[in-house]
Order: C-alpha cells, then sequence, then structure tokens
C-alpha cells in the first residue's frame, strides 16, 4: 500500500543548474498537487495537476518553474537556472478526487542550491 | 486571501491534554484541515472539518467556528511521539480552488 512517492529525497545543486523532482501520487489517484515549505514559513501552494493537464498553477513563480503530469509516469516539477531561494522542500500530494476531503502528502523533496 | 494564526511553540507533559488553537481570515472557507508532521517527514492527515462543531478520532478531536474564524485540535493523554509540528490549513470557496493555505505550524514538544 504504497503512498505518494517522490524522488529524490535530497538533491543538492550548484546555482544556474536545473533540478528536476518527481511524484508518483497513490494507487488510484488521478489529482497531484505540488507545494514549496521554506525554512520557518508554511506550506505554499504551488499547482494542481490532473493527466495531462494543468488545472491551476496561480502558486508558481512565473519563470524558471514548471510542472506536468504525463500519461505514463510521474509528475515531475522542473526548477531550471535554480538560484539559492529555491533551496526548500518541496512537498507533492495526490488525491483522488479534487472534491475529496483528504489529500496525502509525500515525504517531500529537500532542494539544497549552493 | 487567507489568512491563518497559529501559535509558534508549545510544550506540554506526557499524559496531559493540549489545545492547539488556529484563527483564519477568509474571503471565503470550504473546509479547515489539521496536518501533524514530524521533522523531515510528510504531512499526515488528521482531520477535516466542514461544519460547526466537534469531530473526535481517538486521541484527537478537532472543533470548528465559522462565525468565529477558529479552530482547535485537542490532543488527550499526550504521547512523546506526538512531539511534532501540527499544521492548520483552510480549502477557499472560489469555484475551482483546490488549493489549501496552511499556517506556519505549531511545534509541540512533549515532555516526561
Amino acid at each position: 500500500n504504497a503512498g505518494v512517492m517522490q524522488n529524490p529525497r535530497h538533491l543538492v545543486r550548484r546555482r544556474g543548474q536545473e533540478a528536476r523532482l518527481r511524484c508518483s501520487p497513490m494507487k488510484g489517484h488521478s489529482h497531484v498537487y505540488w507545494y514549496r515549505q521554506l525554512p520557518e514559513e508554511g506550506l505554499k501552494f504551488m499547482v494542481y495537476l490532473q493527466k495531462e493537464n494543468i488545472i491551476d498553477e496561480s502558486g508558481m513563480p512565473k519563470e524558471r518553474f514548471s510542472a506536468e503530469f504525463p500519461k505514463e509516469g510521474p509528475s515531475i516539477l522542473r526548477i531550471q537556472q535554480v538560484v539559492r531561494g529555491d533551496s526548500a522542500a518541496y512537498f507533492c500530494a495526490s488525491s483522488r478526487q479534487s472534491s475529496r476531503n483528504t489529500i496525502y502528502f509525500g515525504e517531500g523533496s529537500w532542494l539544497t542550491v549552493v | 486571501g487567507q489568512n491563518i494564526d497559529q501559535p509558534t511553540e508549545m510544550t506540554a507533559t506526557e499524559g496531559a491534554i493540549v489545545q492547539i488553537n488556529c484563527t483564519y481570515q477568509t474571503s471565503g472557507f470550504n473546509g479547515l484541515f489539521w496536518y501533524q508532521q514530524h521533522a523531515g517527514e510528510a504531512p499526515t492527515f488528521l482531520s477535516y472539518n466542514v461544519l460547526d462543531g466537534l469531530e473526535e478520532k481517538g486521541r484527537f478531536s478537532s472543533f470548528l467556528s465559522r462565525s468565529k474564524g477558529y479552530s482547535y485540535l485537542l490532543l488527550k493523554e499526550l504521547q512523546m511521539k506526538d512531539s511534532a509540528s501540527y499544521l492548520c490549513a483552510v480549502r477557499p470557496l472560489e469555484a475551482g480552488s483546490y488549493q489549501l493555505t496552511f499556517g506556519k505550524g505549531t511545534k509541540l514538544s512533549v515532555i516526561p
């Protein structure tokens, strides 16, 4: 009964490199959400996706960040040309339907930009 | 917009009862969630309230008053493993909005 799987758990990138974070939702879940948690801050919504569709990306920075959830395979959050301020924990969550009230979180991917 | 306030830290004794409060100001409301998060781990769903009143689930209970914009999480018979951050989150009412707005979390330390 695997939960939401994220990898890598920890990622170190130099400034200017690209970071790719992957998320496999729980079995049977077709809705994926990405949240970012900065040090000493609450979780901040970034993007909500269904298979092959971005439903709400109102929390995504306008530049360098993108997300996808292809028909096959995990959801991917991509950060291009990373900067030190991108250092954070990135959490993925999934749900069976958007109207369901139980959203399950993965264990997060910790990005450190050096 | 949404604004959620909860205490930054709390300390309580093993075996005791602790209440973690959460107040919110929102332009619309469609439910309040509580999550538990141990350091370095995933937030774990605890409760969901959309109607006023108390929801009890084992040692944990959650209360909501929509008119006051107020909720609390009640933890009974505290155990050392309850030391964690407790996150309050609100779902807005805007059509098509599926995002949760989280507070900064309350770090609970349970001491012997």
